[in-house]
């Protein structure tokens, strides 16, 4: 039982690069997370996905898109990169089908600078 | 979902209890009190959560006022690797809503 994974843990890319940010959980949750944390600060929602098949925007989208590939896995792409998006991303997932309240599990980070 | 409000630092000898408060004055009788902790940049951990009544676990203890309003989450003997950024959250159920916001600092020192 991994709970949840998340690759790449670093990566360094060039003002205009694209790159996507992998996510998965082997805790058959149905709700996952996307969110980014700037140094000093707390953590802002990027995108949301409740259940497989939906997603929804979050507190700060602009400049991501996301796939819920299925139950499992949640990306995170970043279509043009910019200096703005240097931050730590994480993954987090909820929502153990039966239970009646909603603990969250994050993942370890993805460690992003953009030149 | 209710905000929380937190003091942004505290410190704590080492071996001594740490009592973290958090208010959640609009709390509803449906949300949930959770307590994660962020120890420096790893991913958020969950500790501990509750309702109304006063909870347990290996990890911690959470006290919820009888009127819900704040509650006190309490590691009953510090130790160096507690020190971490402290998060309250109220949720009824979800994620999309709760702010994280920047939590209390616990410095345990030895």
């Amino acid at each position: 039982n991994a709970g949840v994974t998340q690759t790449p843990k670093f990566q360094v890319l060039k003002t205009g690069q694209s790159m996507t940010l992998q996510c998965a959980q082997d805790m058959n949750h149905n709700s996952m997370y996307w969110y980014r944390q700037d140094p000093g600060m707390g953590l802002r929602l990027i995108y949301y996905s409740a259940s497989e098949g939906t997603t929804d925007k979050g507190e700060v989208p602009n400049g991501y898109n996301v796939s819920r590939l299925n139950k499992r896995e949640f990306s995170l792409r970043l279509e043009s990169a910019a200096p703005s998006q240097t931050s730590v991303y994480f993954c987090a997932s909820s929502g153990e089908p039966g239970r009646s309240t909603d603990t969250q599990y994050f993942g370890p980070g993805t460690r992003l600078t953009v030149l | 979902d209710a905000k929380t409000t937190q003091p942004p630092s505290m410190d704590c000898a080492e071996g001594r209890a740490a009592n973290l408060p958090c208010n959640h004055s609009t709390i509803s009788g449906n949300e949930y009190v959770y307590w994660y902790r962020q120890i420096h940049s790893q991913g958020p951990q969950y500790i501990i959560h509750g309702l109304k009544n006063n909870e347990t676990n290996e990890m911690a203890s959470l006290i919820i006022t009888e009127d819900r309003k704040s509650s006190t989450l309490i590691l009953p003997h510090a130790t160096l690797r507690d020190t971490a950024v402290y998060y309250c959250i109220a949720t009824s159920g979800g994620y999309q809503k709760v702010t994280f916001g920047t939590g209390t600092k616990l410095q345990v020192i030895p």
